[in-house]
């Protein structure tokens, strides 16, 4: 079966530091990736996906910047961290070649806190 | 454009009674529908889709979905609460067109002893 592990749980970062969030996918092949924050715990916004190694769409223009430099392996990154970074991170996978009717799948978060 | 309503922000509901949350969709082609859940400090988890045939879906946990393609809608049912359903309740949209996508902005169960 296929699982999803994202890491940290929760991280503390000043303002100004760099970051890294790391999520792997097992059990499957060439999924689709995708970054999620949530602010306030509500809304989701996509902040970037990936349909294959090296592919990243970027749907909000930040702070942030993604990379997959495995096939499921996907990483969020920021050289320099804001106050207005701070929230819930989500990671997301679903079946490869864009399947309209597969669900996507979720790990179970980064809770990032801005000081 | 495509888009999702939950036009409820909160819903309450007594143990034992049937729930709804309520979901609309507006998209361009056939609509591919889904439910998750989130339960604090968690990811979401997927509950149910509706892609094609019979209106009424079953998923996880005892729930269940009617679309309804004249109201443009898909609300999530369940015949009787349990405290244990309280959570956080997404609807989602695609349709033929993308392959993301588009997010409710969740309804809050809570399910009263």
């Amino acid at each position: 079966s296929q699982t999803i592990h994202q890491w940290p749980a929760t991280l503390v970062q000043p303002v100004g530091s760099p970051l890294s969030l790391e999520c792997t996918v097992e059990g499957t092949s060439n999924p689709n990736l995708y970054w999620y924050r949530q602010a306030a715990g509500r809304g989701l916004q996509l902040l970037f996906y990936s349909v294959g190694i090296g592919q990243i769409s970027s749907e909000v223009p930040q702070n942030l910047s993604a990379s997959r430099p495995q096939d499921r392996q996907f990483i969020l990154s920021s050289k320099k961290l804001l106050l207005s970074d701070s929230g819930f991170y989500l990671c997301a996978w679903s079946g490869p070649g864009g399947g309209r009717n597969q669900p996507q799948h979720f790990g179970d978060g980064t809770r990032l806190s801005i000081l | 454009a495509q888009s999702v309503a939950q036009p409820e922000d909160q819903v309450n509901v007594a143990e034992g009674n049937p729930l709804t949350v309520k979901c609309t969709y507006s998209v361009s082609g056939n609509p591919y529908l889904f439910w998750y859940v989130q339960y604090p400090n968690r990811g979401l988890q997927f509950l149910l889709k509706y892609i094609t045939g019979d209106n009424l879906v079953k998923g996880s946990y005892g729930f269940e979905a009617e679309f309804n393609k004249s109201q443009t809608s898909f609300h999530l049912k369940k015949p009787s609460a349990l405290v244990s359903d309280s959570a956080l309740y997404f609807c989602a949209v695609r349709d033929d067109s993308n392959y993301q996508l588009i997010w409710g902005a969740g309804t809050k169960l809570i399910i009263k002893p």
